[in-house]
């Protein structure tokens, strides 16, 4: 299967910490993109990094991309609570638009 | 524009019930998948479609499930008969060419 993996699996931090969240993926790729889950609701798109690209910034967030090694990380600088969700990284294969998403990782910021 | 629109929100129905989930994508969006989310399994690509045709549909569990895009407004999924262990939320996404996509707020459905 094409599903990413994620690590780790749920992570906790204080307010105003950073967030690191990590992605590996099997097979090549075009894109990869990060998105957001709150809890009973859809996901909501983050950032798109492209194949060709090693490092975009948006904001607080900021996503690495390692195609050697088939993975993606994901920062989140100066963490609120408000960030309190689910991330989950989804790649797409080479010629095609199948988005493939990954196993997500937990996210809890403490006040 | 409202965004994706998915119906309904809820659903509660009795083992070998049929079930019609519906979707309505954004407007001038090529591209409508259809996803269901688990605990156990995470967010499974079901099928997805590119002007109103299905291009992979190799996640579809079974062939009690099926769908359908008769024109570029609106999308069903359909389970035929439905079984507890199809209890999830199922979401639909569209998107334009190679791009983000847009969720919808997903049907959460419950088999007894």
């Amino acid at each position: 299967s094409q599903q990413g993996e994620e690590d780790p699996q749920a992570l906790s931090i204080q307010e105003g910490e950073n967030a690191t969240m990590n992605c590996s993926y099997k097979t090549s790729i075009n894109n990869l993109q990060w998105y957001r889950q709150n809890s009973g609701r859809g996901l909501v798109h983050l950032i798109l990094i492209r194949s060709n690209e090693r490092e975009k910034h948006s904001g607080r967030l900021r996503v690495t991309l390692d195609t050697s090694k088939k993975s993606s990380s994901l920062l989140i600088t100066a963490s609120r609570a408000a960030d309190t969700a689910s991330y989950f990284c989804a790649t797409d294969g080479t010629g095609t638009y199948k988005y493939i998403f990954g196993t997500g990782t937990r996210l809890k910021v403490l006040a | 524009d409202a965004g994706v629109i998915q119906s309904p929100r809820h659903e509660v129905t009795e083992m070998g019930q049929e079930v019609t989930l519906r979707c309505k994508p954004i407007s001038g969006h090529d591209y409508l998948f259809w996803y269901r989310q688990t605990m156990m399994r995470g967010l499974e690509l079901l099928i997805y479609f590119n002007n109103n045709v299905p291009i992979d549909d190799s996640g579809m569990p079974e062939d009690r499930f099926s769908a359908k895009m008769p024109n570029a407004s609106f999308s069903t999924l359909k389970i035929q008969p439905s079984e507890p262990r199809d209890s999830a939320v199922y979401f639909c996404a569209s998107t334009p060419i190679g791009g983000e996509l847009f969720f919808g707020e997903g049907s959460r459905l419950t088999v007894l």
